[in-house]
């Protein structure tokens, strides 16, 4: 069982904005950063948002990512089918001294 | 640029241990940064098992502490995994990964491909 807690799909047409949960508590989102992977069948998960709201370089500015308390959300804009895969959240969680992962979300482009 | 690459049995028997090893080119391990193992089980989401540096410093999942040993050999550039008693679901997809920055608590940015370990007699 995932400390972080997202709901496990979303979707939305091509060009539409979708956003994603992540809620956690006081030992891991509301004390520490948060990080968001995209994940495809068959590859390597790809980060797509650390420090919370920040983006590697090389990710579109259609990922954007935002935390308040101890929850977390990440926001696809412009959306496209290349987008559709699972993403997680991801944090370090204080009283696990360990890095968790969110139960994760699958997003479909319809 | 930095590039993982997992490398290890494919198949595992129950109660046996799962040893996996990671080839890091274009980076010294020695150097710095936290280096990582997660697994994605069939069906399942991601999972952390652990952490270390190159100093030895390491921080393992606690539900899979017991079992689990991420060692270094600095003299290869590469890093292992370890888990002892496998069952069934051990089955997964193993990644290993370089943090971002040189923090234990910090994001992967840099995954290899991935290897599947399936655990079956």
């Amino acid at each position: 069982q995932s400390v972080l807690t997202q709901p496990p799909s979303a979707s939305g047409t091509p060009g539409q904005r979708v956003t994603i949960s992540c809620s956690g508590s006081t030992s891991n989102i509301g004390g520490n950063t948060v990080n968001w992977y995209q994940h495809l069948p068959g590859t390597a998960p790809r980060l797509l948002i650390y420090s919370s709201s920040q983006r590697p370089s090389g990710i579109p500015d259609r990922f954007s990512g935002s935390k308040s308390g101890t929850s977390a959300s990440l926001a696809i804009s412009g959306l496209q089918s290349e987008d559709e895969a699972d993403y997680y959240c991801a944090a370090w969680d204080d009283s696990l001294n360990g890095y968790v992962f969110g139960t994760g979300t699958k997003v479909t482009v319809l | 640029q930095v590039q993982l690459q997992e490398s290890g049995p494919g198949l595992v028997k129950p109660s046996e241990t799962l040893s996996l090893t990671c080839t890091v080119s274009g980076y010294s391990i020695s150097s710095d940064y936290y280096w990582g193992w997660i697994r994605q089980a069939p069906g399942k989401g991601l999972e952390w098992i652990g952490n270390i540096h190159h100093s030895g410093n390491t921080y393992y999942n606690p539900s899979l502490k017991s079992r689990v040993t991420i060692s270094v050999d600095s003299t290869k550039n590469q890093f292992s995994l370890r888990l002892s008693s496998v069952t069934a679901a051990g089955t997964a997809v193993y990644y290993c990964a370089r943090t971002q920055r040189p923090n234990f608590y910090s994001a992967y940015e840099h995954w290899g491909q991935g290897t599947l370990v399936t655990v079956s007699s």
